[in-house]
C-alpha cells in the first residue's frame, strides 16, 4: 500500500521560505506525477503544482513566482519550497499522487499544518 | 471564492439518495473530466470518483458520478451514517494551462 508522509517545520516567519518534503513508501516514485495541495479554511483546497519523477514541473499560475519543486528519486522523496510567505499561506499542506497525469489524486498524505507567524 | 461551485451543505436520512452538484465553466468541467473526493473529519481527502463516473477499487457502488455540459453531480444512494463527510469536486482548467481547480466543498449530514 502506497503511503505518503509530509515533513517540515510547522512554523515559518513572514517573508521567509516554507520548505516541505514528502516521502513515498510502499511504492516507487518513478512513472508518476506528484502534487502539492493545500487546504485552508478561507480558501478551501488549492492545487499548488506537480513534479514528474523526471523533474518536469507545472505550477499553479497564481503561485508560480514563489514555488519551486524538486524530486530525489534515490530517496523516494519530493519537495516543495514556497518563498516570501505571508499569513495567507497558513494551511495544511498535502502531498498527493496523480497516477496517469489525468489530474486526479489517488493517494494523499495526511497533511502538514504550516503556520506563518512571527 | 472557489472556481467550481458546490452547495455548502446537504443532508439526508439513512437509506435515502442524495445528490451533490458541482457547477463550472467551459474551461474546466465543460472540457475536462470531473473527479470527486470524500474527506472524513480529521483525515486527508480520499478519491471517490474519477474521470466523471469511475469508481476506484474499494469504493462502494452506492457512489456514482455524472457530468453534463458544465455541471457534474455526485449521487449517494442508500445513505449511511459513515457517509457524513465533506465532498469536493475537482477538474483541470484549460485557462492559463491549468491549474486543477476545486469546488468549495459540500458538508453532508446524515440525520
Amino acid at each position: 500500500q502506497v503511503q505518503l508522509q509530509e515533513s517540515g517545520p510547522g512554523l515559518v516567519k513572514p517573508s521567509e521560505t516554507l520548505s516541505l518534503t514528502c516521502t513515498v513508501s510502499g511504492g516507487s516514485i518513478h512513472s508518476y506525477y506528484w502534487s502539492w495541495i493545500r487546504q485552508s479554511p478561507g480558501k478551501g483546497l488549492e492545487w499548488i503544482g506537480y513534479i514528474y519523477y523526471t523533474g518536469s514541473t507545472n505550477y499553479n499560475p497564481s503561485l508560480k513566482s514563489r514555488v519551486t519543486m524538486s524530486v530525489d528519486t534515490s530517496k523516494n522523496q519530493f519537495s516543495l519550497k514556497l518563498s516570501s510567505v505571508t499569513a495567507a499561506d497558513t494551511a495544511v499542506y498535502h502531498c498527493a499522487r496523480d497516477p496517469y497525469g489525468l489530474w486526479y489524486f489517488d493517494y494523499w498524505g495526511q497533511g502538514a499544518l504550516v503556520t506563518v507567524s512571527s | 471564492q472557489s472556481v467550481l461551485t458546490q452547495p455548502p451543505s446537504a443532508s439526508g436520512t439513512p437509506g435515502q439518495r442524495v445528490t451533490i452538484s458541482c457547477s463550472g465553466s467551459s474551461s474546466n468541467i465543460g472540457s475536462n473530466a470531473v473527479n470527486w473526493y470524500q474527506q472524513l473529519p480529521g483525515t486527508a481527502p480520499k478519491l471517490l470518483i474519477y474521470t466523471n463516473n469511475q469508481r476506484p477499487s474499494g469504493v462502494p457502488d452506492r457512489f456514482s458520478g455524472s457530468k453534463s455540459g458544465t455541471s457534474a453531480s455526485l449521487a449517494i444512494s442508500g445513505l449511511q451514517s459513515e457517509d457524513e463527510a465533506d465532498y469536493y469536486c475537482a477538474a483541470w482548467d484549460d485557462s492559463l494551462n491549468g491549474p486543477v481547480v476545486f469546488g468549495g466543498g459540500t458538508k453532508l449530514t446524515v440525520l
